[in-house]
């Protein structure tokens, strides 16, 4: 059973546009809901967490929105650029524990 | 400040054989997790130490263990190798559990069963 879907599996963007990628969960304990940044090579890096206590977060060009009645959120890269072009992971995880449950993973292509 | 280091980075093993991988976490750092990532089933949980001690472990066989000493280094064991543990095996750290720190992946060991 997933308990996190992740899509779309894949996305290409222009240089300049908005990335858009959702994630859907089931189970209401989960409690944060962080995104990760992979590029190939390296290991998955924290690019923002959200709480359920609010619907939106925004670093920079990053935002999350966070819809607990659907229990569904959503990762928006605004201004995308080819920098941007890696494989992005949505994550869930309850109660404080380190352990985190991951989406399949969106393969995102920043064309110049 | 030094990342996570993994080691080695790659490895290429057989069928039935054992291997361990190390983990050194951030200094200072003392939670160590492990994920396991595949093309078809992606990111898994493995395990989580603290303290020495397992607090989690992931749905995973008996063949994969791991452990963790007093300086907060981590290793893992898989016994009895089988081609669909090919995998990346990816170590996380973070400064305690329990509250939502950052947890910080290393670059993983790129794990070859033949």
């Amino acid at each position: 059973q997933q308990q996190v879907k992740q899509s779309p599996q894949s996305l290409i963007v222009q240089k300049g546009g908005i990335s858009i990628i959702n994630c859907a969960y089931e189970n209401t304990a989960f409690d944060y809901f962080p995104w990760y940044q992979q590029f190939p090579g390296k290991g998955p890096a924290l690019l923002i967490a959200i709480r359920p206590d609010v619907s939106e977060k925004k670093e920079g060009r990053f935002t999350i929105s966070f819809n607990k009645s659907a229990k569904q959120f959503s990762l928006h890269i605004m201004d995308s650029q080819p920098g941007d072009s890696a494989t992005y992971f949505c994550a869930v995880a309850q109660g404080g524990s380190e352990k985190l449950v991951f989406g399949k993973g969106t393969k995102l292509t920043v064309n110049p | 400040k030094a990342g996570v280091t993994q080691t080695p980075r790659y490895l290429i093993k057989t069928r039935g054989q054992q291997v361990t991988l190390s983990c050194s976490p951030i200094s200072g750092h003392r939670s160590v997790s492990w994920y396991q990532q595949t093309p078809g089933q992606g990111l898994q949980f493995l395990f989580e130490y603290f303290s020495e001690t397992q607090r989690n472990k992931g749905n995973f066989p008996g063949r994969f263990s791991g452990r963790q000493f007093s300086n907060s280094r981590s290793e893992m064991n898989v016994s009895t190798l089988e081609l669909g543990d090919s995998a990346l095996y990816l170590c996380a750290s973070s400064l305690v559990p329990g509250f939502y720190n950052e947890q910080f992946f290393g670059p993983g060991t790129r794990l070859t069963v033949l």
